[in-house]
């Protein structure tokens, strides 16, 4: 495997369902990302890890819950989820603090119902 | 904090031909402007990128330009192919949004007509 891989690739779960989504990048680098990516609107950063550590959390509803449990690793567990949440969910990656390009998975088309 | 704006929304060229493709961007402080393209059912991929001590970067047939006293830059595809038919995002990097954070426009989905 290269590069960032996201699974499932499609998911579709209802209102009171748990689920997980699962991210693995194959690049070495350091800082991890979930987006959120909707129709007719711009890429939404939801969390951002480095080094396993939550950097950065865009007041995401707790109903997104990430978990990064190494740099290679990066998880969002979803739970009671509601119709708005349909959306692709892209994982990214980047070198580290100070690199700010960022690598992207091919995504999770989650549809909730 | 940053906004990005994008145009066109759509685009559609001629095999062959030239596209150009502009993003606005608020803070004059973003140092760093990267270009995606995301074809149908995969995520988007970097296909060149350009930082703020440079006014324009090139590769094959795609060229980025910066215009920093505007405050945008563009991106500009010569000689179209098919295989350039997908959905373009800019971003821009503003320091002030913290270290990892890419505002995105909202996207232009080019058809090159064979």
């Amino acid at each position: 495997e290269t590069g960032v891989t996201q699974t499932p690739r499609h998911l579709v779960m209802g209102m009171t369902n748990k689920k997980s989504l699962k991210c693995e990048q194959h690049l070495g680098h350091n800082a991890m990302y979930w987006y959120k990516q909707s129709a007719k609107k711009p890429l939404e950063l939801m969390f951002v890890y480095s080094l396993e550590e939550r950097v950065e959390n865009n007041s995401v509803p707790s109903r997104f819950s990430p978990e990064c449990p190494n740099s290679s690793h990066l998880f969002l567990h979803l739970h009671t989820l509601q119709p708005e949440d349909s959306a692709l969910y892209l994982c990214a990656s980047s070198p580290d603090r100070g690199f700010y390009e960022q690598y992207f998975g091919p995504g999770t088309r989650l549809t909730v119902t | 904090g940053e906004n990005v704006e994008q145009h066109p929304s759509t685009l559609s060229v001629q095999e062959g031909d030239s596209a150009v493709i502009k993003c606005t961007y608020s803070d004059s402080a973003s140092n760093y402007f990267p270009w995606y393209k995301q074809e149908l059912g995969k995520g988007p991929q970097l296909i060149i990128d350009i930082r703020s001590n440079v006014g324009e970067k090139k590769d094959q047939r795609i060229a980025v330009t910066l215009n920093k006293t505007a405050k945008h830059f563009s991106l500009h595809i010569t000689e179209t192919q098919p295989e350039d038919s997908a959905v373009y995002f800019c971003a821009a990097h503003s320091p002030g949004a913290g270290s990892y954070q890419l505002t995105f426009g909202k996207g232009t989905k080019l058809s090159v007509i064979p």
